[in-house]
């Protein structure tokens, strides 16, 4: 699977949007962006993925460069519990077997301060 | 989305002793389950990836015999920390995902923090 690049760490008042940056310059044709968050002492948390278009569903927004190298993760009105480490993560979409499996990378710790 | 239990949450066990952890998918059935393990302040590793009926696959540098795997029905696997060690505790999650949809997401359990005396 292709690498990621994420900042370490940003912050965001609540209530504004949070706009959270990948890289994946190395990325394939076939490959699928997928982000996952995981709040402290939890199990990640799947929030969106995409291909090439846009995506919005109702936790965020995926917005992905013409290129494919890289993407943001939108959250439009960030509030104290979207506090946690967002993973940026591309994959193989075929079906089956170990293609599902997720290589996390160090991710984005997103602070919302009130 | 799909649903995945860990069970327990929370154990402690002594040193020499095994741990058993098990991950079950409530809503679906998962043809593929993955166990990792992450260390604080880190990022989630691969363990193992398990197919049901089928042994499991082991990441480089994860020992098989230490860390047992059984994926013996299609809702349910389990991984034994066999004579856990103080340098064993960690927190392991399972993930679960399912072949009906070419590019379905992951589904994850709520981790089990495991801490070894």
């Amino acid at each position: 699977d292709a690498k990621t690049t994420q900042p370490p760490s940003m912050d965001c008042a609540e209530g504004r949007a949070a706009n959270l940056p990948c890289n994946h310059s190395t990325i394939s044709g076939n490959e699928y962006v997928y982000w996952y968050r995981q709040i402290h002492s939890q199990g990640p948390q799947y929030i969106i993925h995409g291909l090439k278009n846009n995506e919005t569903n109702e936790m965020a927004s995926l917005i992905i460069t013409e290129d494919r190298k890289s993407s943001t993760l939108i959250l439009p009105h960030a509030t104290l519990r979207d506090t946690a480490v967002y993973y940026c993560i591309v994959r193989v979409a075929n079906s089956g077997g170990s293609n599902y499996k997720l290589t996390f990378g160090k991710g984005t710790l997103l602070t919302v301060n009130p | 989305g799909a649903v995945v239990s860990q069970h327990p949450s929370r154990v402690i066990c002594k040193s020499g002793t095994s741990v058993k952890i098990e991950c079950r998918s409530l809503d679906f059935q998962a043809t593929t389950m993955f166990w990792y393990r992450q260390f604080p302040k880190q990022s989630l590793m691969l363990m193992a990836t398990s197919n049901e009926g089928s042994k499991a696959t082991y990441e480089q540098g994860v020992e098989k015999d230490k860390f047992l795997i059984n994926h013996a029905s299609l809702t349910l696997s389990t991984l034994t920390v066999t004579s856990a060690h103080p340098e064993d505790s960690s927190f392991y999650i399972c993930s679960a995902s399912y072949r009906e949809r070419g590019n379905t997401e992951a589904f994850f359990g709520q981790g089990t923090r495991l801490t070894v005396v």
